[in-house]
């Protein structure tokens, strides 16, 4: 079945720093692919979105593009902040496998002043 | 701004006892889902619904209970908490067009004693 596997964390960045969390998928059909935050004591916010192949998502500075070729949707910043802190999950959703959407096990990462 | 709501946002309760989560949305979405969050972060689904009267059980086998009388309501019942069944609650909502796109509420953490 689809899958999301999603690079172990925790990540501890300075601020300013780049940042890079891997995502890849595996999926018969041909998904969409999202990344959700979750801030402390909150629930998921939708952060950026691709629905074909070489498609870019880009949202508060945050960005991804879906790479068929490598199966992958890695999420990139070029200088986090401290209020990046929290966790991110990929996601992918699939009309073949019904309105549900499979979510990766979650990034944290933490950003030093 | 998404408008999904979950009620209590905390809950501490002993084994044995029938609870309810409710998580209502004034957004108008068909589909609801729960998820339960587990410490490591990983989200399950537990259930779904594609409508009023629609319930179906998730890919993780809950002891839990939907209903769906209503489109703005989802509540979640354990007719018998055990302490198993602390974790973090997650209701979220898509509407048809972009189902795939999930509002998610701020959640309820349930810890059974």
């Amino acid at each position: 079945g689809d899958s999301v596997t999603q690079m172990e964390g925790p990540v501890t960045l300075s601020e300013e720093a780049f940042l890079t969390i891997n995502c890849t998928y595996t999926a018969t059909g041909y998904p969409s692919l999202f990344w959700y935050v979750q801030y402390p004591g909150e629930g998921l916010q939708l952060l950026l979105k691709a629905t074909k192949a070489d498609d870019k998502g880009s949202n508060k500075g945050f960005e991804a593009t879906y790479r068929k070729e490598t199966t992958s949707f890695h999420l990139e910043k070029g200088s986090v902040q401290v209020s990046d802190s929290a966790v991110y999950f990929c996601a992918l959703s699939d009309r073949g496998g019904g309105f549900k959407t499979i979510f990766g096990a979650g990034t944290r990462l933490f950003v030093k002043a | 701004e998404a408008d999904i709501y979950q009620t209590p946002r905390y809950l501490v309760i002993g084994t044995g006892k029938k609870i309810t989560l409710e998580c209502s949305q004034t957004m108008g979405h068909d589909k609801m889902y729960w998820y339960q969050q587990d410490p490591g972060m990983e989200l399950h689904l537990i259930h779904y619904s594609y409508g009023v009267n629609s319930t179906e059980k998730g890919d993780l086998s809950s002891e839990s209970t939907v209903s769906r009388i209503r489109t703005e309501h989802f509540p979640l019942t354990l007719e018998s908490a055990r302490p198993s069944h602390t974790s973090q609650y997650l209701c979220a909502s898509s509407e048809t067009d972009r189902w795939d796109e999930q509002y998610f509420g701020p959640g309820t953490r349930l810890t059974v004693t």
